[in-house]
Parts: C-alpha cells; structure tokens; sequence
C-alpha cells in the first residue's frame, strides 16, 4: 500500500519562505513522476508543480513559477516543496500525489497546510 | 478560472444515474487522457477513472468515464448517498506544460 506523508506546513508572513516534504513508502519511488497538488481553503484542486522520477525535469504552474522549486531525493524516498516570496494567495492544504504511468494523480497525501499571513 | 470546465453541482435521487460533464480544448483533453476524483469532505481526493474510462482496482463499476472530442464525462449510476462528494476532472495540457483540473462540481444525493 502506498503512503505518502507530508509535513511541513504552518503560519509564515507574507515574502516569507517554506519548505514541505513528503515522505512515501509501498512504492518504489524512483520509477514514478510525482507531484504537488494544492486546495485553497473552500476551493478547488489546483495543480503545482511535478518531478519525474529521475528529477531531471520539473514543470511548474505560471502561478508559482520562480518561486517555488520542486525536488526530490530517491535515496530518501522523499519529495520536497521549496517555497519562496510567500503570498496571502499561496494559503492552501499541499497535496504530494504519485502520478500514474499514463495519467491520473494515483495516490494522495492527506495534506499539510500552509498559511501565510501577518 | 479553470483550464477545464464542469457543471458546479448536479443532484439526483438515489438509485438513479447522474452525468458530470468536463469541457477542455484540443491541447489539454482532445489531445491527453482524462483522469476523475472524488473527494469526500475533509479527505483527500481518490481516483475514480484514469486514460479517460478505465477503472482503478477497487473502485465499483457504478463510476465509469468517457472522452469524446474536447469534453469528457463522468457517469455514476445507483447512486448513494455515500457518492455525496465534490468531482473533478483532470489531465494534462500540452501547450501549457502544465497538469490541469476542472473546478469541481458538487454531487447531492437527494
């Protein structure tokens, strides 16, 4: 069974930054592209972000572009979310999900929320 | 506003089928499979259909999905209300280079 653990999430000020993490397990984590996934409060989903398996190519949303940065380390088993210049519109549950070999979010965190205000 | 369009809510009676659309364009669904999600309040969401009609392991075949052209479609028959949930549709777009969900779109169970 595959889990996916994030952590990370809290209260930052504006401009400010963050990391997240999500920790997987039941996979074998290098084989699969995985992504970042986020819901604002009240919201619908909005996807952020993706990695392949190797980690040599990233894509992001124009929202987050040059502000966030994805990685991860397979050595690990673990995914990252590097978060930079913070604003009030990046509050949202952050969602890690392992993308299928055709299509499809296949496997979900439970998610870790971000806040950012002053 | 979202790449890919769905109705914002559909109702229907228990027992009885309801159709979720999902509109997108030629470099996102007329040209990628299309995935569906449930999300239950205060979870995650869950695979439903992924390659526009086919089904995880577990998921009972009462949710079956279709892509025709630009739009594709999410179909639940003998509905329960435990398929009270938000919907969404997701793929990817080719020209954006970017993954892409519909708004979502609430089921009630009357």
């Amino acid at each position: 069974e595959v889990q996916l653990l994030e952590s990370g999430g809290g209260l930052v000020q504006p401009g400010g930054s963050l990391r997240l993490s999500c920790a997987a397990s039941g996979l074998t984590f290098s084989t699969y592209a995985m992504s970042w996934v986020r819901q604002a409060p009240g919201k619908g989903l909005e996807w952020v972000s993706v990695i392949s398996g190797s980690g040599s190519r990233t894509y992001y949303a124009d929202s987050v572009k040059g502000r966030f940065t994805i990685s991860r380390d397979n050595s690990k088993n673990t995914l990252y979310l590097q978060m930079h210049s913070l604003r009030a519109e990046d509050t949202a549950v952050y969602h890690c999900a392992k993308d299928g070999k055709t299509s499809g979010w296949w496997d979900w965190g439970q998610g870790t929320l971000v806040t950012v205000s002053s | 506003q979202s790449v890919l369009t769905q109705p914002p809510s559909v109702s229907a009676a228990p027992g009885q089928k309801v159709t979720i659309s999902c509109s997108g364009s030629s470099s996102n669904i007329g040209n990628n499979y299309v995935s569906w999600y449930q999300q239950l309040p205060g979870t995650a969401p869950k695979l439903l259909i992924y390659d526009n009609n086919k089904r995880p392991s577990g998921i009972p075949d009462r949710f079956s999905g279709s892509k025709s052209g630009t739009s594709a479609t999410l179909g639940i028959t003998g509905l329960q209300t435990g398929d009270e949930a938000d919907y969404y549709c997701g793929t990817w777009d080719t020209s954006l280079s970017v993954g892409v969900f519909g708004g979502g779109t609430k089921l009630t169970v009357l």
